[in-house]
C-alpha cells in the first residue's frame, strides 16, 4: 500500500519567515495530494490540495508543489504569522480513494 | 450547518469493556472513515465504507469493528478495550465526486 513520509516532524520559525514542509510518497499511481491543518484541540481541516496534472498551486500565502518524477510534494507558507502555528499533515491517494497521511509536522511561529 | 458529529467527545473506560463510538453526518456524503490519531504517528486508517453495503479494513483494524447503519451513520466498536487503544479517534466523510475529507470533532478515548 501507499506510504507517506513527512519531514520535518517539528519546525520553528520567526514570524514573517517562510516555512517549508516536505513529503514523499511510494505509490506512483497516487494522483491527489492534500494538506490538512490541525490547530490544538481541533479537527484537521483541508487547506490546499493538488492533483498530478498540476505542478504548483497557490492560495494567498500558501503554495504546494509537486514533483511526480521524484514522488515528492511540499507545502510552502510565506510571511508566517502566529496563527499559522499548528500541526500540518500531508496525504496521498489514488483519485478519491482512501487517503494515507504523513505523521505530521508541528509548526511553531514565534512572534 | 451540514457537519460531521461524533459522540461521545470524551470517554474513559476500563480494560475489557466494550465501547462504541458514533459518527453521524448531514453532508450527504457517501464515504465514511474512521482514523486514529496518536502523537508522532499521524492519522492511521482503521476502517472505511464507500456505501451502506461496503465495509473495508484499514491498516490497523485489529481489535476494532464497525457498522454502517445508514448512509449518514458509521459506528466504531472496541470489542474488549485495552490501554494501547487510548487515542484520539476521528470520523471523516467524503463524496465520490469530491476528493477532500471533512473530519468530525474527534473522540478522545482513554482506556484504564
Amino acid at each position: 500500500g501507499e506510504n507517506v513520509e513527512q519531514h520535518p516532524s517539528t519546525l520553528s520559525v520567526q514570524e514573517g519567515d517562510s516555512a517549508v514542509i516536505k513529503c514523499t510518497y511510494s505509490d506512483s499511481a497516487s494522483n491527489y495530494f492534500p494538506w490538512y491543518k490541525q490547530e490544538l484541540g481541533k479537527r484537521p481541516q483541508l487547506i490546499i490540495d493538488i492533483r498530478s496534472n498540476v505542478g504548483e498551486k497557490k492560495d494567498q500565502r500558501i503554495a504546494v508543489t509537486l514533483n511526480k518524477t521524484a514522488k515528492h510534494f511540499s507545502l510552502h507558507i510565506t510571511e508566517t504569522q502566529p496563527e499559522d502555528s499548528a500541526v500540518y499533515f500531508c496525504a496521498a491517494s489514488i483519485g478519491n480513494y482512501k487517503l494515507t497521511f504523513g505523521k505530521g509536522t508541528l509548526l511553531t511561529v514565534n512572534p | 450547518d451540514a457537519d460531521v458529529t461524533q459522540t461521545p467527545r470524551n470517554r474513559i473506560t476500563k480494560t475489557g469493556k466494550r465501547i462504541m463510538l458514533e459518527c453521524s453526518q448531514t453532508k450527504g456524503h457517501d464515504r465514511m472513515y474512521w482514523y486514529r490519531q496518536d502523537p508522532g504517528l499521524g492519522l492511521r486508517l482503521i476502517y472505511y465504507s464507500f456505501d451502506v453495503k461496503d465495509i473495508n479494513k484499514g491498516e490497523i483494524s485489529d481489535g476494532y469493528s464497525v457498522s454502517r447503519q445508514a448512509q449518514a451513520k458509521f459506528s466504531l466498536s472496541l470489542e474488549s478495550a485495552i490501554p494501547n487503544q487510548t487515542a484520539l479517534y476521528f470520523c471523516a466523510t467524503s463524496d465520490s465526486g469530491n476528493y477532500g475529507y471533512t473530519f468530525g470533532s474527534g473522540t478522545r478515548l482513554t482506556v484504564v
